[in-house]
């Protein structure tokens, strides 16, 4: 079974800060990789996603990186702000299987 | 992008009693979801809502507790039947249709606490 974890659990940076986080999966049989971001409380948005057969995209101040082949994905965030702050989830489409396989999320703050 | 709304935001229930949650998305889509999220958890798959058809379920959740209904393309429930403390969570509707891109859009969510 597909499994995603994320790395690392939470995060604190001061703002301006470029970080990086981390998702990996154990099955490279996938159609998609999605990243997406949950305020507290609240449903999800989607920020990007990655098809299997590309190995990034980028949307503003954000850029995902995928390595299928590794069972790894980066989500790059520039200059990070205080609005950046909220629970960061990745998610692969695993072929064959007709959903989204979550990761258990990254906890972002940025100290202004 | 579809855009995706949830009815009720939030509820609070009496153990016993059952809550139906609405789904609405502003375009036709082939696929909707059902998932959970437990306090301090990520999210688990509930079930695929087949219109005209019944439920797929996942591993460890069954029509019983959890019946879906799916009259069309753009409208799903969802009710949570007979509800313990245990069934607290947020549950989250969602939708996929791109012409096989797949990539899934959120609702808000439902704040489910069972008293």
């Amino acid at each position: 079974k597909q499994e995603v974890t994320q790395i690392p659990a939470a995060l604190s940076v001061p703002e301006g800060e470029n970080l990086v986080l981390n998702c990996s999966f154990t099955d490279s049989a996938i159609y998609n990789l999605q990243w997406f971001r949950q305020d507290p409380g609240k449903g999800l948005t989607s920020l990007l996603l990655i098809q299997s057969s590309q190995r990034e995209q980028t949307s503003g101040r954000l850029n995902a990186s995928l390595d299928k082949s590794s069972g790894r994905s980066t989500l790059y965030i520039a200059a990070s702000q205080p609005g950046d702050s909220a629970t960061y989830l990745c998610a692969v489409y695993q072929t064959g299987a007709n959903n989204l396989f979550f990761g258990t999320g990254t906890r972002l703050t940025v100290i202004p | 992008s579809a855009v995706i709304s949830q009815k009720p935001s939030r509820d609070i229930c009496q153990r016993g009693t059952s809550l139906t949650i609405q789904c609405q998305v502003d375009s036709q889509v082939t696929m909707m979801f059902w998932y959970r999220q437990q306090p301090g958890q990520s999210l688990t798959l509930i079930a695929t809502a087949n219109q005209g058809s019944e439920a797929t379920y996942e591993s460890g959740f069954v029509i019983d507790k959890f019946p879906i209904s799916r009259p069309n393309l753009t409208f799903s429930t969802l009710t949570v039947s007979n509800m313990s403390p245990e069934d607290s969570s947020i549950y989250l509707c969602s939708a996929s249709d791109r012409g096989g891109i797949y990539e899934q859009y959120f609702g808000p969510g439902t704040r489910l606490t069972v008293t």
